[in-house]
């Protein structure tokens, strides 16, 4: 079945640094890419997601590029931010199926 | 801003007890969906629904039922919990065609199973 792999449980990092957080997937088809972000304490929020027109998704600094020969969706910050602590999923689904697969997980803190 | 609420926030439950977790979405969507997250574990898919009437078997539905008997109530039935059941659940509710992926989660519910 379709499945996303998130290798790294725990990242942590000091402030300013840059940040790739690596997700894979497996999909016998084209799926679409998702990373959500879960705060301490609150539900998890849609970060960015894939598009089909060869745009870079970007949102909050974040951006994340599909690499269909590679089967990854890294999510990448240029210079890391003490709000940015938080758990973040990389999820997929298929073009007309509602269901959507999560990763692991990684949760991510940065230090002063 | 879309609005999913879960109810209970909290809940202590007997092995073999039966529990009930509710969700309701004021978001008019077709869409709603029960994940457990557990460390190490992520998001896992319980059950989801395409719409008043219908419950589809996600990832893991062992020991789980669903119903959604509205567009706006989606509930999570254990008939017989286990303490392996502990866990937070989430309910989310989400567009039509996951492609999309704006799935908006509610607060979710802390469940403990002694």
């Amino acid at each position: 079945g379709d499945s996303v792999t998130q290798t790294e449980g725990l990242v942590t990092l000091t402030e300013g640094l840059p940040v790739m957080l690596n997700c894979t997937y497996q999909s016998t088809y084209s799926p679409f890419l998702f990373w959500y972000v879960q705060h301490l304490n609150e539900a998890p929020k849609l970060l960015l997601k894939s598009f089909t027109d060869n745009k870079r998704p970007e949102h909050q600094g974040f951006h994340a590029t599909l690499h269909k020969s590679s089967s990854s969706f890294h999510l990448q910050k240029s210079s890391a931010q003490l709000s940015d602590s938080a758990l973040y999923y990389c999820a997929l689904s298929l073009y007309g199926n509602e269901k959507i697969t999560f990763g692991a997980g990684t949760k991510l803190t940065i230090k002063p | 801003e879309a609005a999913v609420t879960q109810s209970p926030r909290n809940k202590v439950a007997v092995t073999g007890g039966k529990v009930t977790l509710s969700c309701n979405q004021t978001n008019n969507h077709n869409n709603m969906y029960w994940y457990r997250q557990d460390t190490g574990h992520g998001l896992r898919l319980i059950h989801y629904s395409y719409g008043a009437g219908s419950t589809e078997k996600g990832d893991i539905p062992d020991g789980y039922k669903a119903s959604r008997p509205s567009q706006e109530n989606f509930s999570l039935i254990l008939e017989l919990a286990t303490p392996s059941q502990t866990s937070v659940y989430f309910c989310a509710s989400g567009e039509d065609r996951g492609n999309t992926g704006q799935l908006y989660f509610g607060e979710g519910s802390k469940l403990t199973v002694l």
